[in-house]
């Protein structure tokens, strides 16, 4: 049962412009999201977080929306870079529950 | 500051036989989880120990084991290998309040 869901499996970027990564959510308990970021052979490096109680978090060049209602959240990257070409996983967890739940993973490259 | 380190980076397997990997969490951190991740797919958790207790268990079968020890290292074990154990194992450790999980770079597993 797949309670993240990540129905990009690619996306690619001019350098310079953005990327908009999108993730569902089907567990309506989830109330802290997550994004990682993964190269290959290594693991996955924290990105960025959010609360239920917000609707938007920002660090640097990554934003992440939330949108309780639809249960759907996003992760904007401006101005997107080469270096950011990696895997993207959008990730949740709720209640006493610490686990996460990831989605499948969205590719992103970044084009000169 | 050392990361959450894991070994062996590789690993070749026969089916059947069994398979130990070990995680070092990050000093301080207390909490270890073990996600399984198959290509393709975003890890799916395992194993949670806190404190040396097993916190949380996923969906896998019996064959899979773990343990935490008193300087909060951690094994996982995987009985009786079949073809598609063949993964990505990630460790991830967090601090006493449980936030903010850090992955070591993992250990790919291959059963032949």
């Amino acid at each position: 049962d797949q309670q993240v869901k990540q129905n990009s499996p690619s996306l690619s970027v001019q350098e310079g412009r953005i990327s908009i990564l999108n993730c569902d959510y089907t567990n309506s308990m989830f109330d802290y999201f997550l994004w990682y970021k993964k190269y290959p052979a290594e693991g996955p490096t924290f990105l960025i977080s959010i609360s239920s109680i917000k609707d938007k978090n920002e660090d640097g060049r990554f934003t992440v929306f939330l949108n309780k209602s639809a249960k759907h959240l996003s992760l904007h990257i401006v101005p997107s870079q080469p270096g950011d070409s990696a895997v993207y996983f959008c990730a949740a967890s709720g209640g006493n529950d610490y686990k996460l739940s990831f989605g499948a993973g969205t590719t992103v490259t970044v084009r000169a | 500051d050392a990361g959450v380190t894991q070994s062996p980076t590789h690993l070749i397997k026969t089916r059947g036989q069994h398979v130990t990997l070990r995680c070092s969490p990050i000093s301080g951190h207390k909490s270890v989880s073990w996600y399984q991740q198959v290509l393709g797919q975003g890890p799916q958790f395992i194993f949670q120990y806190y404190e040396k207790e097993e916190r949380g268990r996923g969906n896998f079968p019996d064959r899979f084991s773990a343990r935490q020890f008193p300087n909060y290292s951690s094994e996982l074990n995987v009985n009786a290998l079949l073809l598609g154990d063949s993964a990505l194992y990630l460790c991830a450790s967090s601090p006493p309040d449980l936030g903010g999980y850090t992955f070591g770079s993992g250990t790919r597993l291959t059963v032949v």
